[in-house]
């Protein structure tokens, strides 16, 4: 069973830090994806990484798929308050026809 | 608008009693997914389909049951519904397999959800 940790489960920082979430596994991805989530809504797509060493940038936000396509990370430089939210990372398997999800990340921008 | 609609969005059940939690998407999607999410672990996959009438087990199938009869329904049936099914379930929609995503495009969307409480 492919299994994606996130780390940490839970970050509370001042608006202005910097922080970044992991996302590993021992496994190796075709892609990975990170959603982020509202209180009371799905999950939405921010970006979809494919190449090992990839590097995608989101206005402050930046993603990295690692060179051997096991780990992620999301990186946000001067978080806003408006950055709050669940995120989560979710890869897809070589040749399975499924995402399997991280347990995800609440991040809380305190103004 | 594209969207993937859930209903219904709040259900308090006993234990035992059949329900249907129903899902529609207007955008054409061939691939349909249900899931389910608890505190700690994060989404998991309780059935999806592939198109109509091709539908497979995800990562926690027991206890629910799916049919896919035209491409834009997807309903989820809990047969005799369990204290620990209690849970917030999404319905998915993606114009191809997650798995085949490359770029931004091809994103999977995701219904508003389900709160389910069985008592």
């Amino acid at each position: 069973t492919q299994l994606l940790e996130q780390s940490p489960q839970f970050l509370s920082i001042q608006e202005g830090e910097n922080l970044t979430v992991y996302c590993n596994s021992s496994s190796v991805f075709s892609s990975l994806q990170w959603y982020r989530q509202e209180p009371g809504e799905g999950p939405v797509l921010l970006v979809t990484v494919v190449t090992g060493g990839e590097v995608k940038k989101l206005k402050r936000l930046t993603f990295q798929f690692g060179d051997a396509r096991k780990d992620s990370s999301l990186h946000i430089t001067a978080a806003q308050p408006g950055d709050t939210g669940l995120y989560l990372c979710a890869g897809a398997g070589q040749g399975a026809q499924k995402l399997v999800f991280g347990q995800g990340t609440r991040l809380t921008i305190n103004p | 608008e594209a969207q993937v609609t859930q209903n219904p969005r709040y259900l308090i059940t006993v234990t035992g009693k059949k329900l249907t939690v129903t899902c529609s998407q207007n955008m054409n999607h061939e691939y349909m997914s249900w899931y389910r999410q608890d505190p700690g672990l994060g989404l998991r996959q309780i059935y999806y389909s592939m198109n109509v009438e091709v539908t497979d087990k995800g990562d926690v199938p027991e206890g629910y049951k799916v049919s896919r009869k035209e491409k834009r329904n997807f309903p989820l049936i809990l047969e005799s519904p369990s204290p620990n099914q209690t849970s917030l379930y999404f319905c998915a929609s993606s114009p191809i397999y997650p798995t085949s995503f490359v770029s931004q495009r091809e994103t999977q969307y995701f219904g508003p959800g389900t709160r389910l409480l069985v008592l």
